[in-house]
């Protein structure tokens, strides 16, 4: 019965550094997403799976970001080489299936600082 | 690209007042309408989700209103707690599966 989880909760790292963030979505829900919160852009889309549908990238801002899903479950956010303008919010979200009435819920994020 | 903004930015409010928090879109084609709940450093707890066939929702003191044509959605939360002070986020889904965010409106609710 858990919610969304995210891992780690906190990450620094110094720029030009690689880093992973980690989902877990909610057992059984077929749909992920992540997002992006930063001070002054607001919530914005990056990456979202469905099943074992190709997934939809057109969010991802470079290409050193890069995202993927083994098994359909746990989902692992990849950015290479970080810069400063990275830091954000990196906040991971899962629905039932990808209908478009489904809620999504999130989990409680990954606040990443690049210095 | 759907525009959405939610005005005011800020409200702070004496306990027991009726709170009116307002989110408008640019594209009346979507899907449905979420109302999000951002504690600081936290992150979004899912408040009422409207499908666009439905004109509103209801969760206890919370009353979400949708008019799709108009591109508007009005969150009532009724009697104000200082416990619902936490910024309040809007946001729509269209045929794309994505979430466009407003930038929230942030509540103080005063003791």
């Amino acid at each position: 019965g858990a919610g969304v989880s995210q891992s780690p909760s906190n990450k620094v790292t110094e720029k030009g550094k690689d880093v992973e963030l980690r989902c877990d979505p909610i057992s059984g829900h077929t749909a992920l997403y992540w997002y992006r919160q930063s001070l002054g852009q607001g919530l914005e889309f990056l990456i979202y799976f469905q099943g074992n549908s190709a997934p939809d990238k057109s969010g991802l801002p470079s290409d050193r970001f890069s995202a993927e899903r083994t098994g359909g479950s746990v989902s692992t956010l990849t950015i290479q080489r970080t810069q400063q303008e990275d830091s954000a919010v990196y906040l991971c979200a899962s629905s039932q299936t990808s209908g478009r009435d489904n809620e999504q819920f999130f989990g409680p994020g990954t606040r990443l600082t690049v210095l | 690209k759907q525009e959405v903004t939610q005005i005011p930015a800020a409200l702070s409010v004496p306990e027991g007042e009726n709170l009116v928090l307002n989110c408008s879109f640019t594209d009346s084609a979507i899907y449905n309408l979420q109302w999000f709940r951002q504690d600081p450093g936290k992150g979004l707890t899912s408040l009422l989700l409207i499908q666009s066939s439905q004109r509103e929702q209801t969760s206890g003191r919370l009353n979400a209103s949708l008019d799709k044509s108009s591109g508007r959605s009005t969150l009532y939360i009724a009697a104000s707690q200082p416990g619902d002070s936490a910024t309040y986020l809007c946001a729509v889904i269209g045929s794309d599966y994505k979430l466009s965010f407003g930038a929230g409106t942030t509540v103080t609710v005063r003791a």
